[in-house]
């Protein structure tokens, strides 16, 4: 069975600290790992991994993925308030197109 | 905004009614997805349509059906309703000319079953 796991699966932290969030996953046909951002309402995008070892980065967001130890990694450096939402990371599947989820991260940046 | 839309934003209804939710993918994609999101499942894929066919099934209940009609909006039935169908309900969409499947979420619908 396709799987994705995330943790922690809370974190509660001050601003500006840096907070690393973590994905792994065991899937029969991997083709992409996808973080989205959820606050109240709909996931927002924030990175696309499709090759190893390569670093995106956005603003003080950064993630990398281990195709090799199936994990991805989330950084978030000098947090702040507006950060505080739940961090979902996905693996698309290349059989089917369909995005697998974790459970997510609730992160909570308290000022 | 991602560009997606769904309505209602809300529903309340009873146990063994059905009801429809409907979504309209962004402007040129061609794919719609479906998601179920409850507290202690996350968020569960259903189903997949891509310029109008059935492209990939998840974890979608024989009482849930849903279809992609020619302008590409789609909807999503739910019938029989018992009151663990309460979730909120999610319709993503991608652009199929992209090699890589990053899909945008609408704003979702939230339906309680009382």
């Amino acid at each position: 069975e396709d799987k994705v796991v995330q943790s922690p699966l809370s974190l509660v932290v001050h601003e500006g600290d840096t907070v690393t969030l973590n994905c792994s996953y065991e899937v029969t046909n991997f083709r992409s790992l996808l973080w989205y951002k959820q606050e109240k309402k709909a996931p927002t995008f924030l990175f696309m991994l499709t090759s190893s070892g390569i670093e995106k980065k956005s603003g003080r967001l950064s993630s990398i993925l281990d195709k090799k130890e199936l994990f991805s990694i989330l950084n978030i450096t000098a947090t702040q308030t507006g950060d505080s939402a739940v961090y979902l990371c996905a693996v698309e599947l290349a059989s089917s197109e369909k995005l697998v989820f974790g459970k997510g991260t609730k992160l909570t940046v308290n000022p | 905004d991602s560009g997606v839309t769904q309505t209602p934003k809300h529903l309340i209804t009873a146990t063994g009614q059905r009801v429809t939710l409907r979504c309209s993918p962004r402007s040129g994609d061609l794919s719609v997805y479906w998601y179920q999101q409850s507290l202690d499942q996350g968020l569960q894929f259903l189903i997949q349509y891509y310029n109008g066919e059935e492209r990939a099934k998840g974890n979608i209940l024989e009482r849930f059906s849903a279809q992609q009609f020619p302008d590409l909006h789609s909807e999503l039935n739910l019938s029989s309703l018992e009151l663990g169908d309460s979730a909120l309900y999610f319709c993503a969409s991608s652009a199929r000319d992209s090699p890589y499947n990053e899909q945008f979420f609408g704003p979702g619908t939230r339906l309680t079953v009382l």
